[in-house]
């Protein structure tokens, strides 16, 4: 079955680039809208962004000018770039498949387990 | 402040039904599905209702998901222990052009 694996560093200084990937597993990266949703400690979900295979990305307003997702459909992964991070970037970071079609997106039927980036000097 | 808004807990004893409410606004429920999260402790999130009031295959027919207008709701009958967890509602939204989540609600079962 189709599974999501997170995968990057734990650590990342304040002001720095935060940079994860997540691989597609037991099946095709080409088809969907993939996103990046995290979870700082002890509180809620925030949805980062989506790709769609094709290329075509939408961004969280609040993240946007920071954030860059993209997509290596040879390597049935894709990635997460947030710059200029600070302690409030500290959070559970997971990947997720949107089943949305063209519209109504949050259809998220698969998640990776999360990995946890800590934002300290 | 979530763009959804859900009450912070609910709680109900074994056997009770629980129902948990997600209010929004016409440019998010009001216009697209609802989807549903369950989270148990150290877990990912878990698809629990998608569509507004559907199921995915092996979700319990004990939940159950409704909308109406600009709110819509999650409810869950035959209250087990197990079903101790975090409730996510979401939905996308037109003007803000992304997924938003509701604050979340945490459930006790007592």
């Amino acid at each position: 079955q189709v599974q999501l694996q997170e995968s990057g560093p734990g650590l990342v200084k304040p002001s720095e680039t935060l940079s994860l990937t997540c691989t597609v597993s037991g099946g095709s990266i080409s088809s969907y809208y993939w996103s990046w949703i995290r979870q700082p400690p002890g509180k809620g979900l925030e949805w980062i962004g989506y790709i769609y295979y094709s290329g075509s990305t939408n961004y969280n307003p609040s993240l946007k000018s920071r954030v860059t997702i993209s997509v290596d459909t040879s390597k049935n992964q894709f990635s997460l770039k947030l710059s200029s991070v600070t302690a409030a970037d500290t959070a559970v970071y997971y990947c997720a498949r949107d089943l949305a079609v063209t519209h109504s997106l949050g259809y998220f039927d698969l998640w990776g387990r999360g990995t946890l980036v800590t934002v300290s000097s | 402040q979530s763009v959804l808004t859900q009450p912070p807990s609910a709680s109900g004893t074994p056997g009770q039904r629980v129902t948990i409410s997600c209010s929004g606004s016409s440019s998010n429920i009001g216009s697209n599905y609802v989807y549903w999260y369950q989270q148990l402790p150290g877990t990912a999130p878990k698809l629990l209702i998608y569509r507004n009031n559907q199921r995915p295959s092996g979700v319990p027919d004990r939940f159950s998901g409704s909308k109406s207008g600009t709110s819509a709701s999650l409810a869950i009958s035959g209250l087990r222990s197990e079903d101790e967890a975090d409730y996510y509602c979401a939905a996308w939204d037109d003007s803000l052009s992304a997924v938003v989540f509701g604050g979340g609600t945490k459930l006790t079962v007592l």
